[in-house]
C-alpha cells in the first residue's frame, strides 16, 4: 500500500551512459514531482507534472526529460549521464501543484563513475 | 527574487530538552508555508501546513507558527526524543496569477541531532 514508489533504489552507471528512473503513485493526486539532492542535502526541485502536463522546468540541462504515460507515473529519463548527475534523486505527489501536503518517495541514489 | 533562509544550519541539543529552528522568507504572493522532516537516507515527510491566516499549528510534540507580517515562521520541537534527529526544512509556496499556487522555495534545511 505504498504511496509513492521509486525505481530503482540504487543505481549505479558510467559517465556517458542513458538510464531511467521511475516513480508511481497510488493516492488519486494530480500533480507529480522530480526532485535532485546533492551531497549537501539541498532538495531542489526538477520537474513537476500536473495532469500530464509539464508546469515547472527549473531550467534542468536538456538531458533530463521527465515522461508522464499517466498522471499515477512520472519518469526520469536521463541521457549521457555526467559525474555531477550524482545525487539522491525523490519523486513526489500531491492533490494540486503546490497545495496541500507532498508526499515523497522513498528516493533513488544514482552514482556516476 | 524567492527566498527561504533557515536557520542554524545546525543543532545539537541534548535528548528531553526543547529546541526552536528558524525559517525566513521572501516568497510573494504567499500561499502557504510547510516544514517537513528527513531523515537519513529517507523521502521527506510533511509535518505541518499553514496558510497566511493561520499563526499557530501543533502535530504532536512539534509546533509552527508563522507571521506572516515578519513573512518568518519558527519550528518548535518539546521533549527532543532522539528519533527527532533529521533535517528539518521550510518549504514556501508563492500563490500563481490562475489563483491557485505554484512555485515552491526550499529552504536549505536546520539538521538537528538529539544526544543522549
Amino acid at each position: 500500500d505504498t504511496a509513492v514508489s521509486q525505481t530503482p533504489k540504487y543505481l549505479v552507471t558510467q559517465m556517458g551512459n542513458d538510464k531511467s528512473i521511475k516513480c508511481e503513485q497510488n493516492l488519486g493526486h494530480d500533480t507529480m514531482y522530480w526532485y535532485k539532492q546533492d551531497s549537501k542535502k539541498f532538495l531542489k526541485i526538477m520537474f513537476s507534472y500536473n495532469n500530464k502536463e509539464l508546469i515547472i522546468n527549473e531550467t534542468v540541462p536538456n538531458r533530463f526529460s521527465p515522461k508522464s504515460p499517466d498522471k499515477a507515473h512520472l519518469n526520469l529519463h536521463i541521457n549521457s549521464l555526467e559525474l555531477g548527475d550524482s545525487a539522491v534523486y525523490f519523486c513526489a505527489s500531491s492533490l494540486a501543484l503546490g497545495l496541500g501536503e507532498q508526499y515523497f518517495g522513498p528516493g533513488t541514489r544514482l552514482t556516476v563513475t | 527574487k524567492n527566498q527561504v533562509e533557515q536557520s542554524p544550519q545546525s543543532l545539537i541539543i541534548l535528548e528531553g530538552k526543547n529546541c526552536t529552528l528558524q525559517c525566513n522568507y521572501t516568497v510573494s504572493p504567499f500561499s502557504n508555508l510547510r516544514w517537513y522532516k528527513q531523515d537519513t537516507g529517507r523521502g521527506p515527510v510533511s509535518l505541518t501546513i499553514m496558510t497566511f491566516s493561520e499563526n499557530t499549528k501543533s502535530n504532536g510534540r512539534y509546533t509552527a507558527t508563522l507571521d506572516a507580517d515578519t513573512k518568518q515562521s519558527s519550528l518548535h520541537i518539546t521533549a527532543s526524543q532522539l528519533s527527532d534527529s533529521a533535517s528539518y526544512i521550510c518549504v514556501v509556496s508563492a500563490r500563481g496569477s490562475g489563483g491557485g499556487a505554484d512555485g515552491l522555495t526550499f529552504g536549505k534545511g536546520t539538521h538537528l541531532i538529539i544526544q543522549p
